[in-house]
């Protein structure tokens, strides 16, 4: 079936302005997480939702970023009142449980440019 | 805190040789994986290999394998005969088992060049 998919591919925004990245999962997968990756750094992580249960929020970086997901389906990565510094490109991967053993596959990100 | 260091920001190898990457971690946990990941200018992640860090084994996938040394806490990729779309970057990751999220933990990567 097909893979994960996000949207927008390219998002250029003006600083103080509000973005939504969206990640649609592979279906059937009830974990979903989102990761940021800096330019020529590793992936950090930010949140992660598992069916029902309340989102692990532990890497978010700051209360403008805030995410939702509808049940086991889409998610929305909000960031209110963007910084250049949150140039970035970020990734949403999703897998079909939590355990560690459950591959987590990636989309293939958007890259967010904040003049 | 878990951490993964790549030591080694570029490398570079010729076509058809081996090249090794090298990869370190910190961690106070017994029970993990490991991963190497493989990120194209696409930018879209591939699982490379993992190793379940109770497997003394490891882990082999066709022309990728491991060396993991969990007393040292190395976890090095070998790549053999290497090819032109082998060309990307590279990245070590770590993740407890069973601790709860299982959120990746990521080195900083290596540029890996295959020269033809």
């Amino acid at each position: 079936g097909a893979g994960v998919s996000q949207s927008p591919s390219n998002k250029v925004t003006e600083k103080g302005k509000d973005v939504e990245l969206r990640c649609d999962p592979i279906s059937g997968h009830t974990a979903l997480y989102w990761y940021r990756q800096r330019l020529g750094q590793g992936l950090e992580f930010l949140i992660y939702f598992q069916g029902n249960s309340a989102p692990d929020k532990s890497g978010l970086p700051s209360d403008r970023f805030s995410a939702e997901r509808t049940g086991e389906s889409v998610s929305t990565l909000t960031i209110q009142r963007t910084q250049q510094e949150d140039s970035a490109v970020y990734l949403c991967a999703s897998s079909a449980g939590l355990a560690a053993h459950n591959e987590q596959f990636f989309g293939p990100g958007t890259r967010l440019t904040v003049l | 805190a878990q951490t993964v260091t790549q030591s080694q920001p570029e490398m570079s190898v010729q076509e058809a040789e081996t090249v090794t990457l090298s990869c370190t971690y910190d961690t106070s946990e017994s029970d993990y994986y490991l991963f190497w990941y493989k990120q194209p200018p696409s930018r879209q992640m591939i699982l490379v290999i993992r190793q379940e860090a109770y497997k003394q084994q490891n882990a082999t996938e066709n022309r990728f394998s491991v060396n993991f040394q969990k007393a040292a806490k190395s976890f090095s990729l070998k790549i053999s005969d290497s090819q032109l779309g082998d060309a990307a970057m590279y990245f070590c990751a770590y993740t407890p088992l069973g601790g709860g999220s299982e959120k990746l933990v990521f080195g900083k990567g290596t540029k890996l060049t295959v020269n033809p």
